[in-house]
């Protein structure tokens, strides 16, 4: 079945490691993938996304993920985390111009000040 | 602020009550959505709708009905409401397509007792 999965369900850090959040998808064919945040009681945000070209995305607040097509992968990284980085963190896809974005089930991560 | 906006944030209801979620967006956006968050499992899409005047079923749509008002408002109904629908529920919209990422509202969160 065509999914979105998240290798981690909980990571926690210190403040000032670094971060790498596993996301690897099983659809075929052109996709767009997506990270989003999610502060603790707020709705979720868009930390950067990735349609085409340089498979090395920058976004919001330090974060950056690479896109491998050979490994089906998106992992999201951060060279040094802050405490205001604790949330939850979801990786979704959508095929290309299509209306259904598909998530993986979240990692949380917390970070220790 | 523009956004999408839902309403209520929190409702109880007993099983076997019906209440309607109701969501407007005032970004001009073509889609809308209507998703569950439920721990350990992600966003699950219930409904969509590509354009004004269309609905489409996700991945988890029974129990759900929905409605497209009009371009800002997309509504989601609970016949006859079960445990099992306890969840949070968030609207969201987009471009058409989706490409450039979903815009979330705040959610809302639903105990059926």
């Amino acid at each position: 079945a065509q999914s979105v999965s998240q290798h981690n369900h909980h990571v926690i850090l210190s403040e000032a490691a670094s971060l790498e959040l596993g996301c690897n998808y099983s659809y075929g064919g052109t996709v767009n993938l997506f990270w989003y945040v999610q502060y603790p009681g707020q709705h979720l945000q868009l930390l950067l996304k990735y349609f085409s070209g340089d498979p090395l995305v920058k976004g919001i607040k330090g974060f950056e993920a690479e896109f491998i097509k050979s490994k089906f992968s998106f992992n999201l990284r951060k060279p040094s985390v802050q405490w205001s980085d604790t949330a939850e963190y979801f990786c979704a896809v959508t095929l290309y111009n299509n209306n259904d974005m598909r998530f993986g089930a979240g990692t949380r991560l917390t970070v220790k000040p | 602020n523009a956004g999408v906006t839902q309403t209520p944030k929190f409702q109880v209801l007993k099983t076997g009550q019906s209440m309607t979620l109701q969501c407007a967006q005032d970004m001009n956006h073509n889609s809308m959505y209507w998703y569950r968050q439920d721990p350990g499992m992600g966003l699950r899409l219930i409904y969509y709708s590509a354009s004004e005047g269309t609905t489409d079923k996700g991945e988890v749509p029974n129990g759900y009905n929905v409605s497209r008002l009009n371009k800002r408002e997309f509504s989601l109904r609970l016949e006859s409401a079960a445990p099992s629908q306890t969840s949070v529920y968030f609207c969201a919209s987009s471009d058409s397509g989706g490409r450039y990422g979903y815009t979330f509202g705040s959610g809302t969160r639903l105990t059926v007792v």
